[in-house]
């Protein structure tokens, strides 16, 4: 079980607006602890797509947004692509843990 | 353009050390602060966090994984390493190496990563 909760799997068809949740505690994303989110691809290495709550690196496209609210946070994909089919995970650090944790993944399907 | 490989054995026995290196190519360890990190996932699920390295030598672990592993930095070398001691097939895994910047809380997502190395755990 993972420390922060994600759906398993989302949908949405091309052009459309999907999010993906991540719910924590108050021992991390509740005490304002950063969430940072990424992309991966099957048979590749995790791709960051937003770190510290709403930052985009350089590179991935305005489409991808990141939110924060109490002790969840969202990551939003607007303008649905068939190349947005991947697995998303989100991560924050857990002050009880002393260290990261990762939410166990969200499978994004684009019909 | 900064690039992390991982190399070692890719089968270890049960009870045995695994150890992995990975190489940092395109850029200093030592040059800027940043913490240096382990993340595994094992075939058909999610990631997990390993630990970290900061270039000070200070360490973070997984309070899961605290009582076997080692995580280790080598600036001479340009490199950093993980041992992981008595190890089960529950350790099958593919061992990613990754680079996070500081921020406020400690440190912030992985912005570089090598491409895994998928580690065995079988006599």
């Amino acid at each position: 079980q993972s420390v922060l909760t994600q759906p398993p799997s989302v949908s949405g068809a091309p052009g459309q607006r999907v999010t993906i949740s991540c719910t924590g505690s108050d021992s991390n994303i509740g005490t304002d602890n950063e969430v940072h989110w990424y992309q991966q691809v099957p048979g590749k290495a995790p791709k960051l797509l937003i770190y510290d709550y709403t930052n985009r690196p350089s590179g991935v496209p305005d489409r991808f947004s990141g939110s924060k609210s109490g002790t969840s946070a969202s990551l939003a994909i607007t303008g649905l692509q068939a190349e947005d089919e991947a697995d998303y995970y989100c991560q924050s650090f857990d002050t009880s843990l002393s260290g990261s944790v990762f939410g166990g993944g969200t499978r994004l399907t684009v019909l | 353009q900064l690039q992390l490989q991982e190399s070692g054995p890719r089968l270890v026995k049960p009870s045995e050390t695994l150890s992995l290196t990975c190489t940092v190519s395109g850029g200093s360890i030592s040059s800027s602060y940043y913490y240096w990190g382990w993340i595994r996932q094992p075939p058909g699920k999610g990631l997990e966090w390993i630990g970290n390295v900061y270039l000070s030598g200070s360490t973070y672990y997984n309070p899961s994984l605290r009582s076997r592993v080692t995580i280790s930095l080598d600036t001479s070398k340009n490199h950093f390493s993980l041992k992981l001691e008595s190890v089960t097939a529950a350790d099958t895994a593919l061992y990613y190496c990754a680079r996070a910047p500081p921020n406020s809380d400690f440190w912030s997502g992985y912005d570089y990563w090598g491409q895994g190395a998928l580690v065995t755990v079988s006599s």
